[in-house]
């Protein structure tokens, strides 16, 4: 079975400060990890993915995040926050082959609450 | 490429009224599925399709019907629409047989009084 925790559901960042975004998962197998972005009334969009490569991913926009095995973490992380990056973000885990966790194979995280302050 | 495209963007209806949200993708992707967001829930799996006539079941199908004639169309049918089914519904799709990412609809927001 796999599972993913987001450990804030609301961060509140200034602008040009840096942003963290928290994620920890549980796989039974090699997982893939995913961070995907919603804006206020959008459907989502892939920011980034692990898929067993580097370890270190680079995404859209200046995200990336570090996929840590001995944490069980994939954090999401920007060295500077903008105000066009307030948005949900989803941390999401896949078993290797696309299968385990939900029906489809892919589980998500419930989200957390980018605020920017100006 | 439109991408995956979903009517309509808002819909309202009466309980007991029933609809089809439909959902189109032009990237020739054999998996398909829909999901509803709700607040502090993320998204949860209603139904998915690995190709043209077959379909499963997700997390949360009670209250939803879906069928895949065709490669391009995955429509999610509400059958007798309850308040509970209040919610945003995503359509998404991606190649299958591996870890692909997901592309997904603009989202369709359902009201059900």
């Amino acid at each position: 079975a796999q599972s993913v925790t987001q450990l804030d559901s609301h961060v509140s960042v200034s602008e040009g400060t840096p942003v963290l975004l928290r994620c920890n998962y549980s796989s039974s197998y090699s997982p893939s990890l995913f961070w995907y972005v919603q804006h206020p009334n959008k459907g989502l969009q892939l920011l980034l993915k692990y898929t067993s490569a580097a370890t270190l991913v680079k995404g859209i926009n200046g995200f990336e995040a570090e996929f840590k095995k001995s944490e069980t973490s994939f954090h999401l992380t920007k060295p500077s926050a903008h105000m066009s990056d307030a948005a949900e973000y989803f941390c999401v885990v896949s078993d290797r082959w696309g299968s385990g966790g939900g029906a489809d194979g892919l589980t998500f995280g419930k989200g957390t609450h980018l605020i920017i302050q100006p | 490429n439109a991408g995956v495209t979903q009517t309509p963007k808002f819909q309202v209806l009466k309980t007991g009224q029933s609809m089809t949200l439909q959902c189109a993708q032009d990237m020739n992707h054999e998996y398909m599925s829909w999901y509803r967001q709700d607040p502090g829930m993320g998204l949860r799996l209603i139904h998915y399709s690995v190709g043209a006539g077959i379909t499963d079941q997700g997390e949360v199908p009670n209250g939803y019907n879906v069928s895949r004639s065709t490669t391009e169309d995955f429509p999610l049918r509400l059958l007798s629409a309850a308040p509970s089914q209040t919610s945003v519904y995503f359509c998404a799709s991606r190649e299958s047989g591996g870890v692909y990412e997901q592309y997904f609809g603009p989202g369709t927001r359902l009201t059900v009084t």
